[in-house]
């Protein structure tokens, strides 16, 4: 079964900080993408991160709001920077196998638990 | 452009009885298509997916789906709902082919009462 863990599993933050969230998974992937969860709605992307390139922001999401790392083909960072009451949501990774053989398909995605952030 | 309907954000259903969660999508080619669930303070579990082939797929948890491409459909069903089915669920899109981004539906909230 899929093992793509998230730290920490939810945070509560002062209006202005930032947190980094990580997210390691059990086998190389080709893709990780990285999702918002706002209260009571559907995931929208923010993001896609491939190893050994710069993250592929979706309209509306920033690098600079949203800097996100991939240093290599099993973990990812995301970092919620300045962080307003607006930014409280759930954020999740999720993993695509890509061309790589391993224990995750291709054109699949697979994802973590999530991140419960609150900001105050 | 992409897009993925779910009819009815609230289903509720007794248990024992038939769930049939609506999606419909908007592609200019056929995607891949999946069925998601959400438990309570959980991520998404994949519930099953249409890549290619057999347009009647079968998920975990008793769930199937059909790909009905002139209905650019993609219901979900379960003969017997469980008070365990109680969840939110949601319908994706992705063309596939390297192009992995999955457009999501805006969600299902299923209720089983006894």
């Amino acid at each position: 079964s899929a093992v793509i863990s998230q730290k920490p599993s939810r945070d509560i933050c002062q209006r202005g900080t930032s947190l980094t969230i990580q997210c390691q998974v059990d086998s190389q992937v080709t893709m990780m993408f990285w999702y918002r969860q706002q209260p009571g709605q559907s995931l929208t992307l923010i993001a896609t991160a491939n190893q050994g390139s710069e993250a592929t922001y979706e309209s509306g999401f920033v690098i600079d709001k949203f800097p996100i790392s991939r240093p290599n083909l099993t973990f990812s960072t995301l970092t919620v920077s300045n962080m307003s009451p607006e930014d409280s949501s759930i954020y999740l990774c999720s993993v695509d196998g890509g061309e790589l053989v391993g224990k995750y398909a291709k054109n699949i995605q697979y994802f973590g638990a999530g991140t419960r952030l609150s900001v105050l | 452009a992409q897009s993925v309907t779910q009819l009815g954000s609230h289903v509720s259903v007794s248990e024992g009885a038939l769930v049939l969660l609506r999606c419909n999508y908007s592609s200019s080619v056929p995607p891949y298509l999946f069925w998601y669930v959400q438990y309570p303070n959980q991520g998404l579990q994949l519930l099953l997916k249409y890549t290619t082939g057999a347009t009647l797929v079968k998920g975990i948890n008793g769930f199937e789906a059909e790909f009905k491409k002139s209905e650019t459909s993609f219901h979900l069903t379960k003969p017997s709902a469980h008070m365990s089915d109680a969840a939110e669920y949601f319908c994706a899109a992705s063309l596939g082919g390297g192009y992995n981004k999955l457009i999501f539906g805006a969600g299902t909230r299923l209720a089983v009462h006894p």
